[in-house]
């Protein structure tokens, strides 16, 4: 069974950077792509981009290109997320995904990101 | 850059009855790239349904998906206690690449 295993909270202040890990176990970890994907607080969801894990290939919601990179250690089958430039509005839980075109199989547990002054 | 709308917003049921909740998108769009999850206060979505019909592993049969081109629906046939939750729609789009939620329906208890 795949598992993905989140690292802990968060607390930024504005204008500083976040990297949040997302550790897969139980599967190949090259198999799917790795997707991540934020809520704000009492909001939907919100798809931010994904990495191939396969081949270090990246796409990036427009809204974050710029602001955001991801990749991954495949020698540890560890993804990360790295967002830059903090606000407020990028609080949320942040969670990593993993499957393909066809839909998200297998979730993180999430990473609650407070950005406060 | 296609949208994605769900209705209605919110569904008032009592256990036992059928949902039936909707997802449109602003064009047409594969099936094979349309998902929907459920999603509970506290906790991760949970894959339900892909390729737009298909459940996934787990997923009890009272959970069914349809639809084609730009109108896709998510049926829950009898609801139990446990389905009372939001529901998200998603679908992946090749030009730009992107994986578009829908808003959510949140299906609660009358």
């Amino acid at each position: 069974q795949v598992q993905l295993v989140q690292s802990g909270a968060e607390v930024k202040k504005p204008g500083a950077s976040v990297k949040v890990s997302c550790k897969a176990s139980g599967d190949t970890f090259s198999t799917y792509g790795l997707s991540w994907v934020r809520q704000a607080p009492g909001q939907g969801l919100e798809w931010m981009g994904w990495i191939s894990a396969y081949s270090g290939h990246t796409t990036y919601a427009q809204n974050l290109q710029g602001r955001v990179t991801m990749t991954s250690d495949t020698s540890t089958s560890t993804a990360y997320m790295e967002l830059r430039s903090l606000r407020s509005d990028d609080t949320a839980v942040y969670y990593c995904a993993k499957g393909t075109y066809y839909g998200y199989f297998y979730w993180g547990q999430g990473t609650l990101v407070t950005v406060s002054s | 850059e296609i949208v994605l709308t769900q209705s209605p917003g919110t569904l008032s049921l009592s256990p036992g009855e059928r949902a039936t909740l909707v997802c449109r998108a602003s064009q047409s769009i594969s099936s094979s790239y349309l998902a929907w999850y459920q999603q509970k206060p506290g906790q991760a979505p949970r894959l339900l349904i892909y390729s737009a019909s298909s459940r996934a592993t787990g997923i009890p049969d009272r959970f069914s998906g349809s639809g084609s081109g730009t109108d896709f629906t998510l049926t829950i046939s009898r609801l139990e206690s446990e389905d009372f939750a939001m529901y998200y729609c998603q679908q992946y789009g090749s030009s730009p690449e992107t994986f578009t939620f829908g808003p959510g329906t949140k299906v609660d208890i009358k």
